[in-house]
């Protein structure tokens, strides 16, 4: 079985452009979230969706949006990219139940010069 | 404001001692905990998690829960140098909602 895919692993944006990460989950996981973790911290959430719909956002500015489609797969894309967006950007892929195991992707590292 | 602290360490411990990982969090009605392995430049990998009070073994790992005190801990038995690696907490109201991680503590396993 495939786990959880993430592309591009690497990216590099200047200041001011917009960026759009995928993420496939594990096949049969209808939900799928997404983390930013800047270096020396843990992950922060980001945004939340199951079957399609947004069910939770984190703390982060209106440049941050996503959505699912049909067959479950994620984008996240940021616009107006700051120095600050520099991170590791993780999708996590969960099934549903009353604990949800979260498995991680290996992560898109976006650097922005 | 929902919080996981760990000690940001480094845990530096010899090859075949028992290393100890804590965890405190702030939020009373969290549920679920995980405990994940972070190796440098990749991302998170589940090792356990835990919902109910008292130990759970798995292997060379063992999760401890106390909720009175708010409480998680990871021992790790007979530790390797592959076990070097920062190890995340996290933390989950109820199934499906998100996870509060810690910041997460760096373990050095010296051979």
């Amino acid at each position: 079985d495939a786990g959880v895919t993430q592309s591009p692993t690497h990216l590099i944006k200047t200041r001011g452009q917009h960026v759009t990460l995928r993420c496939s989950p594990i096949s049969g996981h209808k939900s799928v979230s997404w983390y930013q973790q800047v270096l020396g911290q843990g992950p922060q959430f980001i945004f939340q969706y199951y079957e399609k719909e947004e069910r939770g956002r984190g703390n982060f500015p209106d440049r941050f949006s996503a959505r699912q489609f049909p067959n479950y797969s994620s984008e996240l894309n940021v616009n107006a990219l700051l120095l600050g967006d520099s991170a590791l950007y993780l999708c996590a892929s969960t099934d549903i139940g009353a604990v949800t195991e979260a498995f991680f992707g290996q992560g898109t590292r976006l650097t922005v010069v | 404001q929902k919080e996981v602290e760990q000690n940001s360490g480094p845990l530096s411990v010899p090859e075949g001692a028992i290393a100890s990982l804590n965890c405190t969090y702030s939020d009373r009605g969290s549920q679920s905990f995980f405990w994940y392995r972070q190796y440098s430049g990749k991302s998170p990998e589940l090792i356990m998690f835990i919902y109910s009070n008292g130990d759970k073994e798995d292997g060379r790992f063992t999760a401890q829960l106390n909720k009175a005190s708010q409480y998680v801990s990871l021992l790790i038995r007979d530790s390797q140098p592959s076990d070097s690696a920062t190890y995340l907490c996290a933390v989950q109201n109820s199934g499906n909602t998100p996870l509060v991680f810690g910041k997460g503590t760096r373990l050095s396993v010296i051979a």
